[in-house]
């Protein structure tokens, strides 16, 4: 089952809009992750939040974690046409080995 | 590019037949993250090795197993393939326990 729960499943925005996707999780993670999928591709990852950090920065890019609530969110500003794709949180359990658990995702559409 | 590399692309079968995915982690890299990609399951770990050992186990299938080489690639297997199997199916390799450099994939087509 999934740990994550992304919050819109979608998104449709104007381009030079900022977008803001949340994702909520259900145990204790060492870290949280987000990727983006352009169609049928495969995953780039974005940046990586760890569990003592409550917010950080990479580009247009800006994500915050709030452990107490087990929800993050990512943050991009200015959005541009390029940044239409599917948008994943992961994350990293505490409890056993390493494995990303990811949620369904989000589908952003920039429109021009 | 991720420096992970999959083959095949695409793959079409029939169901009940075998096959064998490949996987070349990025130089250094002795994790290696094999994920299944389906409409209605999202995206769903299976297994991971490290240096040639199973470390981790998810929702794999007892007709899907997998290795890790001395040279670390990796090869996924998937026997009595039935129609439910067709996904996009990506290998992702990590240095430690941060982020994952994800392959492009290979589609498989169960027909």
């Amino acid at each position: 089952s999934q740990q994550g729960e992304e919050d819109p499943q979608a998104l449709s925005i104007q381009e030079g809009e900022n977008a803001t996707m949340n994702c909520s999780y259900k145990t204790s993670i060492n870290n949280l992750q987000w990727y983006r999928q352009n169609s049928g591709r495969g995953l780039v990852h974005l940046i990586l939040i760890r569990s003592n950090e409550r917010e950080k920065h990479s580009g247009r890019l800006r994500v915050t974690l709030d452990t107490s609530k087990k929800s993050s969110s990512l943050l991009i500003t200015a959005s541009r046409a390029a940044d239409t794709a599917s948008y994943f949180c992961a994350t990293d359990a505490i409890q056993g080995a390493q494995k990303l658990v990811f949620g369904q995702g989000t589908r952003l559409t920039i429109n021009p | 590019d991720s420096g992970v590399t999959q083959t095949p692309k695409h793959l079409i079968t029939a169901t009940g037949q075998r096959v064998t995915l490949r996987c070349s982690p990025r130089s250094g890299d002795l994790s290696v993250y094999w994920y299944q990609q389906s409409l209605d399951q999202g995206l769903q770990f299976l297994i991971q090795y490290y240096n040639g050992e199973e470390r981790a186990k998810g929702n794999i299938l007892e007709r899907f197993s997998a290795q890790q080489f001395p040279d670390l690639h990796s090869e996924l297997n998937l026997s009595s393939l039935e129609l439910g199997d067709s996904a996009l199916y990506f290998c992702a390799s990590s240095p430690g326990r941060l982020e994952q450099f994800f392959g492009p994939g290979t589609r498989l087509t169960v027909l």
